[in-house]
């Protein structure tokens, strides 16, 4: 069964940063592209980027491009995405996803 | 970049009707598209993947058709539970990219 565990959410400031991990487990992580989505609060669903399965290639939404980075750990299993100059319009639950299965999310909070 | 539009925006039904939304692709996304249930504050659920394949654990009153750039999600009798935001959403295997339609809330009459 396919497990995708996000972690690395909270609270920080405006301009900060914030480094989300996902786990996963129950499939062969090396052989899948692998995608970060968001939700803000009261809203839809939002890409916000995506990672080809050897990490070799990446994509970004505008609205993200510049600032935040895409990565993959094979040997660990383990997703990441590296968050900067946040801002408060990146509030959301950030959830990791691999085909058809999500995550649980975790919580950024960009406020001062 | 292929644009997802669901139909109706909302949908007032009471339990035990027919509930039928729509999801249209602005360009053919094959079989590659899965419908999910959000409720408040929860993830996700995936309902029905590959256009047509009900999930694990998902009851039979859930079915999913359609291939191309037109596909339906029908609940066949709502159950008080169904009543909720789904969102049909869309996969390419190069680019790994998705997209999602804004979302059908379905709410009680």
């Amino acid at each position: 069964e396919v497990q995708l565990v996000e972690s690395g959410g909270g609270l920080v400031q405006p301009g900060g940063s914030l480094r989300l991990s996902c786990s996963a487990s129950g499939f062969t992580f090396s052989s899948y592209a692998m995608h970060w989505v968001r939700q803000a609060p009261g809203k839809g669903l939002e890409y916000v980027s995506a990672i080809s399965s050897n990490g070799g290639s990446t994509y970004y939404a505008d609205s993200v491009k510049g600032r935040f980075t895409i990565s993959r750990d094979n040997s660990k299993n383990t997703l990441y995405l590296q968050m900067s100059s946040l801002r408060a319009e990146d509030t959301a639950a950030y959830y990791c996803v691999k085909d058809w299965s999500w995550g649980q999310g975790t919580l950024v909070t960009v406020s001062s | 970049e292929i644009v997802l539009t669901q139909s109706p925006a909302t949908l007032s039904l009471s339990p035990g009707e027919r509930a039928t939304l729509s999801c249209r692709a602005s360009q053919s996304v094959s079989s590659y598209l899965a419908w999910y249930q959000q409720k408040p504050g929860q993830a996700p659920r995936l309902l029905i993947y590959d256009a047509s394949n009900r999930a694990t654990g998902i009851p039979a009153r859930f079915s999913g058709s359609g291939s191309g750039t037109d596909f339906t999600l029908t609940i066949s009798s709502l159950e008080p539970e169904d009543f909720a935001v789904y969102y049909c959403h869309q996969r390419s295997n190069w680019p790994p990219l998705i997209t999602f339609g804004q979302g059908t809330r379905l709410e009680i009459k």
